[in-house]
């Protein structure tokens, strides 16, 4: 049983260009959550999503940012126009319902 | 707003001794807590968690300690390691919610 993965694990884009950041939950899970990491800070809450539906995107920024899942397929994190303060660590995380969530291994992304 | 905080960013600790982390939490509606470890350059990985219907949880050594009156839960590792050197995270999350995370503390276990 494979755990979170994502992909891929680093990420170099060019200010403008756009980002997409996949991230496949561990079999059975159905919840999944998008988390960053900035230098020096923790980690931050983005958004929560089910399967085809979005439960909670209280922690993405209102513009540029967008993320969906799929009934099927991966995860996807969204970034258009991506800007410099958009660097960091995306971590993409799964769970069964109202159980410990497991990360994956993360994103970085780098914006010059 | 900050619901988790993790008051200290670091701990230096001597091998063989005890490692207390502390975490605060201000909304009494999180029914579930979690810690987390964090090596650089790797996702956390889930280390132990505590409902809220229970005080403790041991797992090895590593145990969980919650106080619902102060709204603080600890973590205890011991004996400590020098391979428990790493960021440790505590969670929170009420029913139905995402996990909330606090800024993290950065344990060094000196040999």
């Amino acid at each position: 049983n494979a755990g979170v993965m994502q992909n891929p694990r680093h990420l170099v884009r060019r200010r403008g260009q756009e980002a997409r950041l996949r991230c496949s939950p561990m079999k059975g899970h159905s919840h999944v959550y998008w988390y960053r990491q900035l230098p020096e800070e923790g980690l931050k809450f983005m958004v929560y999503l089910q399967k085809e539906n979005i439960i909670d995107e209280s922690g993405m920024p209102k513009e540029r940012f967008s993320a969906e899942f799929p009934k099927e397929g991966p995860s996807i994190l969204r970034i258009q126009q991506v800007v410099r303060g958009d660097s960091a660590a995306y971590f993409c995380a799964s769970s069964a319902a109202n159980t410990e969530a497991f990360f994956g291994q993360g994103t970085r992304l780098t914006v010059v | 707003d900050q619901q988790v905080k993790q008051n200290s960013p670091s701990l230096s600790v001597q091998e063989g001794r005890i490692s207390i982390l502390n975490c605060d939490y201000t909304n009494s509606m999180f029914d579930y807590f979690l810690w987390y470890k964090k090596y650089p350059a790797e996702g956390p990985t889930f280390l132990i968690s505590i409902s809220s219907i229970k005080d403790k949880n041991e797992d090895g050594r590593f145990t969980v300690f919650l106080n619902k009156s102060a709204k603080h839960l600890s973590l205890h590792i011991v004996p400590s390691q020098p391979g428990d050197s790493a960021v440790y995270f505590c969670a929170a999350r009420k029913a139905g919610y995402a996990l909330n995370f606090g800024k993290g503390t950065s344990l060094l276990v000196t040999p």
